[in-house]
């Protein structure tokens, strides 16, 4: 079965800063989607950036990148020149056929 | 801005009433799906539509009921609901098959059962 293991349940940065929110992983997929979403305090999930497990590279959105171990099982989400609108909740998923298995989320609080 | 609408955003409701949640993708999606999400909890995944097949049920009680009448809308019925159904109820399409999979969720519908 898999799992998703977010093990910080909150965190704070300071704004302009860079913060790591931290996801590891288990699946016995031999190929599978990793996804960070965002939810706001509105409730909406956004989607954030989507790694796939035979993806070379890292991928990256604009301010947000995934630092991906595959031997590690490990894919955190990295967040550069931290913004006071980056306060929300965090969750990292990974999908098993047509499901996405969610971690219990990182709330990122971001100081002034 | 997003793809997936849903009505209502926020709903209060009895033991004993009937409502429905709507969800609406303007994104050309093949699969929906329903989520709920309760306090302190991960989200958990209710039912999910491929091709307006279900395809997933995953244990869900029979109070309630998914709808997919077409590729575009999902609705999700509720009756005689318990407090503890208290929770927000998340859309989201894909495609599967493409772009990763990636879903695509509506705001949510906060749901309080009295």
């Amino acid at each position: 079965a898999q799992k998703i293991t977010q093990t910080q349940p909150g965190m704070f940065v300071q704004e302009k800063e860079a913060v790591t929110l931290d996801c590891t992983y288990d699946t016995s997929d031999p190929s599978y989607g990793l996804f960070w979403y965002k939810q706001p305090s509105s409730g909406e999930m956004i989607f954030l950036i989507y790694q796939g497990s035979y993806d070379q590279q890292n991928a990256t959105e604009g301010r947000y990148s995934l630092n991906f171990q595959k031997a590690r099982k490990s894919a955190n989400l990295v967040i550069s020149a931290s913004q006071l609108g980056d306060s929300a909740m965090y969750f990292c998923a990974v999908d098993s056929s047509y499901k996405l298995i969610f971690g219990s989320g990182t709330r990122l609080l971001v100081r002034p | 801005e997003t793809g997936v609408t849903q009505t209502p955003r926020h709903l209060v409701m009895g033991m004993t009433n009937k409502k429905s949640l709507k969800c609406e993708q303007h994104l050309g999606h093949n699969a929906m799906y329903w989520y709920k999400q309760s306090a302190k909890k991960p989200l958990e995944l209710m039912f999910v539509y491929s091709l307006e097949e279900r395809v997933e049920n995953n244990s869900v009680p029979s109070r309630f009921s998914p709808e997919c009448p077409n590729s575009s809308h999902l609705f999700l019925h509720l009756h005689t609901l318990q407090p503890e159904d208290s929770a927000l109820y998340l859309c989201a399409s894909s495609q599967v098959g493409q772009d990763g999979e990636t879903q695509y969720f509506g705001p949510g519908t906060r749901l309080l059962v009295l």
